[in-house]
């Protein structure tokens, strides 16, 4: 079964970079799917943020593309995401997904962490 | 990209259905069979409800239905029952790998 779970700090001050690190267990995250992160805001919608491929290939939303840099440490079996430059815009609860069930998997989000609340504040 | 457009509320009785729509354009839900739905209940993450249109994931009960004409899908929530009182957010494929959610809806069951 597989699982996720985010961890980072829960304060970020203005103009400072976010990070945030999604531990996966029950599958290999250099072995198959897409790994994601979205987001939603208080009270809001969620918005798709960034996929991750288990090649390494990395697909962005355009709106935040130039702020986000993403890594993985497959020894650790865990992908991290980093958005740089945070407004109070950017307070979030951000959840990690794996991406695995459609055809090429990259369409849906199958599984989901719990979600970790960021909050952007001086 | 735009958030996809859904109506900000439905309600139905137990036992009746409710119908969520998911409006886009060509570039996305027209596009592409790649529509998906989730339910979030409060303070809890998403789940998947139905993937590629009208296909649900181990676990789903059929109860639950996706559809798409045109520009729009839809989801279908037959015999409502009080668990199903939740957000409900569609999701679509928008070309040029990119991903896009809708604006979602909160079902009351009455």
């Amino acid at each position: 079964q597989v699982q996720l779970q985010e961890s980072g700090p829960g304060l970020v001050k203005p103009s400072e970079t976010l990070s945030l690190t999604c531990a996966v267990s029950g599958h290999s995250i250099s072995s198959a799917y897409y790994w994601g992160w979205i987001r939603q805001s208080p009270g809001k919608g969620l918005e798709w943020i960034v996929s991750v491929y288990y090649t390494g290939s990395t697909y962005y939303n355009p709106s935040l593309k130039r702020r986000i840099t993403t890594s993985r440490d497959t020894s650790k079996n865990q992908f991290s995401l980093n958005l740089s430059s945070v407004t109070a815009a950017d307070t979030a609860i951000y959840y990690c997904a794996r991406q695995g069930l459609s055809y090429q998997y990259f369409y849906d989000f199958d599984v989901w962490g719990q979600g970790a609340l960021v909050t952007v504040s001086s | 990209q735009s958030a996809l457009t859904q109506p900000p509320s439905a309600s139905g009785s137990p036992g009746q259905s409710v119908t969520i729509s998911c409006t886009g354009t060509s570039r996305d839900v027209g596009g592409y069979n790649y529509v998906s739905w989730y339910q979030q209940h409060p303070g809890k993450a998403p789940k998947l409800m139905i993937y590629e249109v009208n296909k649900r994931p181990s676990g789903v009960p059929d109860r639950f239905s996706g559809s798409k004409s045109g520009n729009t899908a839809s989801l279908t929530v037959s015999g409502l029952q009080a668990e199903d009182e939740a957000d409900y957010y569609c999701n679509s494929y928008a070309g040029s790998n990119i991903l896009v959610f809708g604006t979602g809806t909160k079902v009351t069951v009455l």
